[in-house]
Parts: structure tokens; sequence; C-alpha cells
């Protein structure tokens, strides 16, 4: 079966960076697209970035673009967001989802994992 | 970007009770919509894509309808495991959006 792990998240300084991985197993992780969506606490979902299944094409919400980094390696089957610059408004369980096409660009989440808590703090 | 607008925020209901969710966006997307639910500390749960397609697995008591603009999530019966929070996303771009969600609480 599918499954979807985050790990990472943690207590971290404003300004300072946090890696968080999502390590995917149960399906052919090279053949799909990948998202990192976001939820403050008690607040809604809010789409985060977006990887294509070979690496090649992303795309990153105006609130995290240019601070935010998605990568992923097929060869670990292990999707990656990279945060730079943290704020405390980027204070989120955040989860990663499969998407149900290869590009993501337009997809929806057809499994997503349990999450991970960041949150930015003095 | 897309907006999504659901309605209501928030729903009281009764066990058995038909419960119907609307989401309506700030432009055409055909019927690039699908639907969530949430329960407290869990992840999302897809249940509707292509606004009307049954996730394989949820229940048929499980229904969408609409296209364009406006979307209706709607719950036949409603079961005692149905009491959550429910959203709606358009996929229409690559910047997909969601909806502010809906709480369906105990009546």
């Amino acid at each position: 079966q599918v499954q979807l792990v985050e790990s990472g998240g943690g207590v971290v300084q404003p300004g300072r960076s946090l890696r968080l991985s999502c390590a995917a197993s149960g399906f052919t992780f090279s053949n799909y697209g990948m998202h990192w969506v976001r939820q403050a606490p008690g607040k809604g979902l809010e789409w985060v970035a977006v990887i294509s299944f070979d690496g090649r094409t992303k795309y990153y919400a105006d609130s995290v673009e240019g601070r935010f980094t998605i990568f992923r390696d097929n060869s670990k089957n292990t999707l990656y967001l990279q945060m730079n610059s943290l704020r405390p408004e980027d204070t989120a369980v955040y989860y990663c989802a499969k998407g149900e096409g290869t590009e993501g660009a337009g997809d929806y989440f057809d499994y997503w994992g349990q999450g991970t808590l960041v949150t930015v703090s003095s | 970007d897309i907006q999504m607008t659901q309605s209501p925020s928030t729903l009281s209901a009764s066990v058995g009770d038909r419960v119907t969710i609307t989401c309506r966006a700030s432009q055409s997307i055909s019927t690039w919509l699908a639907w969530y639910q949430q329960k407290p500390g869990k992840a999302p749960k897809l249940l509707i894509y292509k606004a009307s397609s049954l996730q394989s697995g949820v229940p048929s008591r499980f229904s969408g309808s609409g296209s364009g603009t406006e979307f209706t999530l709607t719950i036949s019966s409603l079961q005692p495991d149905d009491f959550a929070t429910y959203y709606c996303q358009q996929y229409d771009s690559y910047s997909q959006t969601f909806g502010q969600g809906t709480k369906v609480e105990i009546k």
C-alpha cells in the first residue's frame, strides 16, 4: 500500500533553515508528481510546492517563492523541501502528497503523509 | 490565483440527514475539482475528483456534482464517521487552491 512518511520538522528560530523529507513506498515514485501542502494551526490547507516526476519542473506558492526549494531523489524514493529564511507565518503542519499525474501542474492529491510540524519561533 | 469559496463554514446536522456543501470558483475550472475529508489531527483524505468521480473505497453516500464555477458535495445519509471538515480544491492550474473548509458538526 502507498505510504508517505514525513520527517525533519521541529522548532526553529526566524531567519533559520530547515529541511523536510518524505519517504515514499508502495508505488513507482519516479512516475508521479509530488507536492507539499501545509496547514497552519487551526487553519485551512495551503498548497506550497510541486515537482514533476523527473524533477525538471517545479512550481511554488507566492508565499514561499524564493525561500523554499522542492527537490527529489528518485533513487531513494524521497521528496524534500528545503526551507530558508523561515518566518513565524510558516508555522504549520507540512504534508507531502502524491499527485495523480506526472507533471504535478493541475493535480489532485490521492495519498497524503501524516504530516510533520514546523514551528518558527524565537 | 483562482479563489475557492465554500459555504457554509459550519454545518450542524444529525445522523441520517442529507447534507450539501457548496464550493464556488472565482473563474471557470471546468470539472477540475476535488473534495477531501479531514478529521482532527489527521491528514486529509480524497473523496471525489474531477467534480463527480468517487475515489476507490469511498462510500457511495458521498457524491459530487457541478462544473464551471459552482460545485456541490452531498452526503446522502450522514453517518457518525462523517463528522469532519471538508475541503474543496481546484486543480485547473499549477497553483492549486483550496476552499476555506466546511466543518460538519453534530446537531
